[in-house]
C-alpha cells in the first residue's frame, strides 16, 4: 500500500512567517513529488514539483526533499491571507499514478 | 498555457438520469486522468489514459464509463449513480515519457449531485 502522510493541521501563521509544510511517503522508489494548492471549493492547483534531493526554489516557495528520510516539505515565505488554502503533498508511482496525501490546512492571519 | 477545461462546472442527475462529463486540453498531452473528490478529502484516481487507450482503471464501478475520443477530448459518462457518488470530478492531463515531464495539471472540475 503506498501512502503519502500529511499533518492535517490547521497550520495558523501570522502574515509575514514563514509557513513549514511536511509530508512523508511510504515508496522509497518513487522519484517525483508535487505540491499542489487547493482553496476551498476549487480544483488542485500546481505550486512546485521537485525530483531531486535537496531545495528547490521559486519565488516565495521552497520545496525541500530528502529520499532518504523519505521526506518533502514545502516553505511558504513571508506568507500572505491570500495564502491559506489546503496544500496537498503528491507523489508519483510508475509515471502516471499520483497519489495524494490528505492535505494541510494553513490559515494565514493578519 | 497548462489549461484544461471541463463542462459542464455544475452537474444535478438522478439516479436514472444518463449524462456526460466532458474534458479538453490542447496542450499536446498525451495522458489524461479522472480523478473523484470528495468533500475534505483528496483526489482519488479513477481513469488514465495514455495515447488515447485506458491504461488504468482503479476498480471503479461499471456505472463510470470513460470514453477518449481523440488525443485532445475525455468523457465520462455516467449512468444509474448513486447518492454517494455526489462529489468533485476532477480532469488532468500531463505529457508522459521522459522524466520531468509527468506533471499533472488540473481542471477547474464538474460538482456533481446526484438527487
Amino acid at each position: 500500500q503506498k501512502e503519502v502522510e500529511q499533518n492535517s493541521g490547521p497550520l495558523s501563521v501570522p502574515e509575514g512567517a514563514i509557513a513549514s509544510l511536511n509530508c512523508t511517503y511510504s515508496d522509497r522508489g518513487s522519484q517525483s513529488f508535487f505540491w499542489y494548492r487547493q482553496y476551498s471549493g476549487k480544483s488542485p492547483e500546481l505550486i512546485m514539483f521537485i525530483y531531486s534531493n535537496g531545495d528547490k526554489e521559486d519565488g516565495r516557495f521552497t520545496a525541500q526533499l530528502n529520499k532518504a528520510s523519505q521526506y518533502v516539505s514545502l516553505l511558504i515565505r513571508d506568507s500572505q491571507p491570500s495564502d491559506s488554502a489546503t496544500y496537498l503533498c503528491a507523489v508519483l508511482y510508475n509515471t502516471d499514478k499520483l497519489i495524494f496525501g490528505t492535505g494541510t490546512r494553513l490559515q494565514v492571519f493578519p | 498555457d497548462t489549461e484544461v477545461t471541463q463542462t459542464p462546472k455544475h452537474l444535478v442527475m438522478g439516479m436514472t438520469n444518463k449524462k456526460s462529463l466532458k474534458c479538453e486540453q490542447h496542450m499536446g498531452h498525451r495522458a489524461m486522468y479522472w480523478y473523484k473528490q470528495k468533500a475534505k478529502k483528496p483526489p482519488e484516481l479513477m481513469f488514465v489514459y495514455s495515447y488515447e487507450k485506458l491504461s488504468i482503471n482503479e476498480s471503479v464501478p461499471s456505472r463510470f464509463s470513460p470514453e477518449c475520443p481523440n488525443s485532445s477530448l475525455l468523457n465520462l459518462h455516467l449512468h444509474a449513480l448513486q447518492p454517494e457518488d455526489s462529489a468533485l470530478y476532477l480532469c488532468a492531463s500531463s505529457q508522459e515519457g521522459t522524466s520531468g515531464s509527468e506533471t499533472q495539471y488540473f481542471g477547474p472540475g464538474t460538482r456533481l449531485l446526484v438527487l
